[in-house]
C-alpha cells in the first residue's frame, strides 16, 4: 500500500541555521499537506500543496511539491526557538484516507 | 466550539477495563477521524465518519475497537478489555467538507491513554 517516508527522523540545529525536511511517496498524491506538532501538543496544519511543481511561501517556511507529484519538501530559514516541533507530511491514500509520514523533529539550539 | 475537544485528556485503566474517549468536533463540521498516534510516529488512521456514517473503519486494530457518532456531531471510540498495546495518545480531527483528503483536518488535543 502508499507510504509516505520522511527524513531526516530527527534534525539538530543552531538557532539562526536553515532546516529542510524532505517527504517521499510510493504513488502519485493528489495533494499533500504538512502540520506542525509542538512537543505534547497535536497536529496544526500549516499548507496544502496540490499542483505539480507548486512552491508556497508562510514567512520563513517554504513548501514544495514535486513535479512528479510523489515528493515534497518544507524549508525553515533562519531557524528560530519557536519552530522547535515536529513536521509531518500527509497525503491521502485512495481518494480520502490520510497516511501520514513519521515526522522530522526539529530541534533548535539557542 | 472554538476547536475540537477531547475527553478525557488522561485516561489510566487497568488491562482487561473497557474505556470510552469522547471527541466534540467544531460545529458544522461533516468529517470526522480517529487517529492513533504512538510515541515517535505520525498520526494513524483508524477510522472516518461523514455525519453520522461510519465510511471506513479499516485502520480499527481489532474488533474491540468501536466508534460511533450517532448524530452527526460527537463521537465515541470505544475499546473493549483493554492491552498494553493499546497504550497511545488517541487524537480525533474533524473537516468541514465532504473530501477530507483534500481538505483542512482540525485536530482535537488528544485522549493520553495507559494501559497498565
Amino acid at each position: 500500500g502508499q507510504q509516505v517516508m520522511q527524513i531526516p527522523q530527527y534534525q539538530h540545529v543552531q538557532e539562526g541555521e536553515d532546516f529542510t525536511t524532505y517527504c517521499n511517496s510510493s504513488t502519485t498524491l493528489s495533494n499533500i499537506q504538512w502540520y506542525k506538532q509542538r512537543p505534547g501538543g497535536h497536529p496544526v496544519f500549516l499548507i496544502q500543496l496540490v499542483k505539480s511543481g507548486e512552491v508556497k511561501k508562510q514567512k520563513r517556511l517554504t513548501f514544495q511539491f514535486g513535479e512528479a507529484k510523489k515528493n515534497s519538501s518544507l524549508h525553515i530559514t533562519a531557524t528560530q526557538t519557536t519552530d522547535v516541533g515536529t513536521y509531518f507530511c500527509a497525503g491521502p491514500r485512495g481518494s480520502y484516507i490520510p497516511t501520514f509520514g513519521r515526522g522530522t523533529s526539529l530541534i533548535v539550539h539557542p | 466550539g472554538a476547536g475540537v475537544s477531547q475527553s478525557p485528556r488522561y485516561k489510566v485503566a487497568k488491562r482487561g477495563q473497557d474505556v470510552a474517549l469522547r471527541c466534540d468536533p467544531i460545529s458544522g463540521h461533516v468529517s470526522l477521524f480517529w487517529y492513533q498516534q504512538a510515541l515517535g510516529q505520525g498520526p494513524e488512521f483508524l477510522t472516518y465518519f461523514q455525519n453520522e456514517a461510519q465510511l471506513d473503519k479499516s485502520g480499527l486494530p481489532s474488533d474491540r475497537f468501536f466508534a460511533e457518532r450517532p448524530e452527526g456531531s460527537v463521537s465515541t471510540l470505544k475499546i473493549q478489555r483493554t492491552q498494553q498495546e493499546d497504550s497511545a495518545v488517541y487524537l480525533c480531527a474533524s473537516s468541514f467538507g465532504t473530501l477530507p483528503g483534500g481538505d483542512t483536518q482540525y485536530f482535537g488535543p488528544g485522549t493520553r491513554l495507559t494501559v497498565l
